[in-house]
């Protein structure tokens, strides 16, 4: 079965230090791979994705994500930390097979030292 | 534009009372639909996901139920509520099944 492991639960940075949350998945063919952010008592909202193509991505928030295949990875940087980064980060991913599911790894809870 | 609305945020139910939180989309059509519950401290578990009317898959055994009567409303249903039944419940949907999904604003759910 598909697995997505998010190695660090809990995660502190000083405000405008640089930031790499890991993400490891299962291997699979044609992984398609997701970062969402997640507030306190909020919904998740989409960060970024990589489906095919240029191995790193660029998304919201300056957010970015580079996909290595060699290492099953998807890990999230940010160059400059902001306090308003502090929340929890979720990466997921789902496989082109009929039928599979989104899935989502345990989350990394940031937070920001002033 | 596509949203998606979830009510209530809030709901304190005392244990053995039914459940029923409620969930839709506009601005697309015959979008898969998912309820997913976030335990506190806990990652997202897929409770139920739907790819069209009247058409449930479930994920986990429990207490609860999951219906879809129209394209874009999906409701989360218990008869009756455990203690273990609190948590964070969230509605998404997706274009497809290999497709990222957008969240509601959940639902935080205190049985008592």
């Amino acid at each position: 079965a598909q697995s997505v492991t998010q190695p660090d639960i809990h995660i502190t940075v000083s405000e405008g230090a640089s930031l790499e949350l890991r993400c490891n998945y299962s291997y699979g063919a044609t992984p398609y791979l997701f970062w969402y952010v997640q507030s306190p008592g909020q919904g998740l909202q989409l960060l970024l994705k990589y489906f095919s193509g240029d191995t790193l991505v660029q998304g919201i928030k300056g957010f970015e994500a580079e996909f290595k295949r060699s290492q099953s990875s998807f890990n999230l940087r940010k160059p400059s930390v902001h306090w308003s980064d502090a929340a929890e980060y979720f990466c997921a991913v789902v496989y082109n097979n009929a039928g599979n599911m989104l899935t989502f790894g345990g989350g990394t809870r940031l937070m920001v030292k002033p | 534009s596509q949203t998606i609305h979830q009510w209530p945020a809030t709901l304190v139910q005392p244990v053995g009372s039914p459940l029923s939180l409620e969930c839709t989309v506009e601005g697309t059509s015959n979008p898969n639909l998912y309820w997913y519950r976030q335990a506190a401290g806990r990652g997202l578990q897929l409770l139920f996901y739907s790819v069209g009317i009247g058409q449930i898959s479930s994920e986990v055994p429990q207490n609860l139920s999951a219906s879809r009567p129209q394209d874009r409303q999906f409701i989360l249903s218990s008869k009756k509520l455990l203690l273990s039944d609190s948590g964070f419940y969230l509605c998404a949907w997706s274009v497809r099944h290999n497709t990222e999904a957008f969240f509601g604003q959940g639902t935080r759910l205190t049985v008592v």
